[in-house]
């Protein structure tokens, strides 16, 4: 049972322009939310997060918005860089349980 | 570097064999947490472990098994081994028991199985 779901497995963008990344979750009873960032070799690094109670927040070029009513997190990326070209997954936490998306690979086109 | 150290990095077994993997968290996080990853699936939650007890277990396999020493690394234990084990394992480790803000992953350790 994927209680967070990435559909979109890749996604390209012109370097410049903006990144979308989605993330769609079922369990009402999540109280933060994550992103990760993954190169090839590599184990995932923590990116940004959101509380439950919130609907955004910021950091630099990344942007986590929360719409509880949809059940629907997205990570935007502006303006996007080649090195942003990994793949990103997205996490929801309630108690001591982690659950993860199965990855969006993104390419950043020069 | 991320804190967390894994080893080995590679590893290759045949099957019905056993392999002991293991996890040594960053400096001060008591909290270790063990991941698979396989080709066609996200990161599955096996097993946490907080200052050397379980503390919650996800889809882990009665063939697996893990323990947090007094020293605080971890070993992931599996046994009779399966062509379809073959994945990363990834370690994760946090000072709490629970983060909202994430938590520090090691580098993993691929298991191939033949």
């Amino acid at each position: 049972d994927q209680q967070v779901k990435q559909n979109s497995p890749s996604l390209s963008v012109q370097e410049g322009r903006i990144s979308i990344l989605n993330c769609d979750y079922t369990n009402s009873m999540f109280d933060y939310f994550l992103w990760y960032k993954k190169y090839p070799a590599e184990g995932p690094t923590f990116l940004i997060s959101i509380s439950s109670i919130k609907d955004k927040n910021e950091d630099g070029r990344f942007t986590v918005f929360l719409n509880k009513s949809a059940k629907h997190l997205s990570l935007h990326i502006v303006p996007s860089q080649p090195g942003d070209s990994a793949v990103y997954f997205c996490a929801a936490t309630t108690g001591n349980q982690f659950y993860f998306g199965t990855g969006t690979s993104l390419t950043v086109i020069p | 570097d991320s804190g967390v150290t894994q080893t080995p990095k590679h590893l290759i077994t045949a099957t019905g064999q056993r392999v002991t993997l293991r996890c040594s968290p960053r400096s001060g996080d008591l909290s270790v947490y063990w991941y698979q990853q396989s080709l066609d699936q996200g990161l599955q939650f096996l097993i946490q472990y907080y200052n050397g007890e379980e503390r919650a277990k996800g889809n882990i396999l009665e063939r697996f098994s893990a323990q947090q020493f007094p020293d605080l690394h971890s070993e992931l234990n599996l046994s009779s081994l399966e062509l379809g084990d073959s994945a990363l394992y990834f370690c994760a480790s946090s000072v709490l028991e629970g983060a909202g803000y994430g938590y520090t992953f090691g580098s993993g350790t691929r298991l191939t199985v033949v």
